[in-house]
């Protein structure tokens, strides 16, 4: 069975300043990781997604993610935060083949002027 | 393009009714799954199918939930006797199957609220 843990329901950061939301997941087999930004009363949009290949992965909007295999870890991180970036972040795995995601809890993003 | 579309946004149903939850994906896509997100959890998911195969509904947490999907397009979601416990964001995702795995572009939800 698949699970992610996302620690830190809320974090809340100046902006500016770094964002680091952490996300941890247990699989069985090589996972696929992604990480989705909810918006107030709208969708999840993909921020980016890890498949193969170099375990540093680019995102949209300036958001980054390095798989660590080795600590289970697929942390988001953007080097400065901008008042737009306010948000629930959720960190997702799935396993090969297009199949259902099984979401962490999610984090709250708050950015403080 | 059109994104993935759900109707309505919104559902107020009082106890026992049923109610009938719309999603209409991106044009070509191959694959539908539903979640449901209740208030301060992520999305947990429901069911999924491939074209209009039904190909995983072990996430449906009754058998007073229903999904289809016939013509491989629309799908919908259909709870009977609706419980307090049923109210939740009902999320639509399609992806195109090119690859594995693809990207699920959500839908805006659907918020049902049993009263």
């Amino acid at each position: 069975a698949q699970s992610v843990t996302q620690l830190g329901s809320h974090v809340s950061v100046s902006e500016g300043a770094l964002v680091l939301l952490r996300c941890n997941y247990s699989s069985s087999v090589p996972p696929y990781l992604f990480w989705y930004v909810q918006y107030p009363n709208q969708g999840l949009q993909l921020l980016l997604k890890y498949t193969t290949g170099a375990t540093l992965v680019k995102g949209i909007n300036g958001f980054e993610a390095e798989f660590k295999k080795s600590e289970t870890s697929f942390h988001l991180t953007k080097p400065s935060a901008h008042m737009s970036d306010a948000a629930e972040y959720f960190c997702a795995v799935s396993k090969a083949g297009n199949t259902p995601l099984v979401f962490g809890k999610g984090t709250r993003l708050s950015v403080i002027a | 393009g059109a994104g993935v579309s759900q109707s309505p946004r919104y559902k107020v149903a009082k106890r026992g009714q049923d109610v009938a939850l719309r999603c209409d994906p991106i044009s070509g896509h191959v694959s539908l799954f539903w979640y449901q997100q209740a208030l301060g959890q992520g999305p947990e998911f429901l069911t999924y199918f491939q074209n209009e195969a039904q190909l995983d509904k072990s996430g449906l947490p009754s058998d007073r939930f229903f999904a289809e999907r016939p013509e491989g397009s629309v799908s919908t979601l259909k709870i009977q006797r609706t419980q307090q416990e049923d109210s939740a964001v009902y999320l639509c995702a399609s992806s195109l199957d090119r690859g594995s795995p693809d990207t699920q572009y959500f839908g805006p939800g659907t918020r049902l609220t049993v009263l």
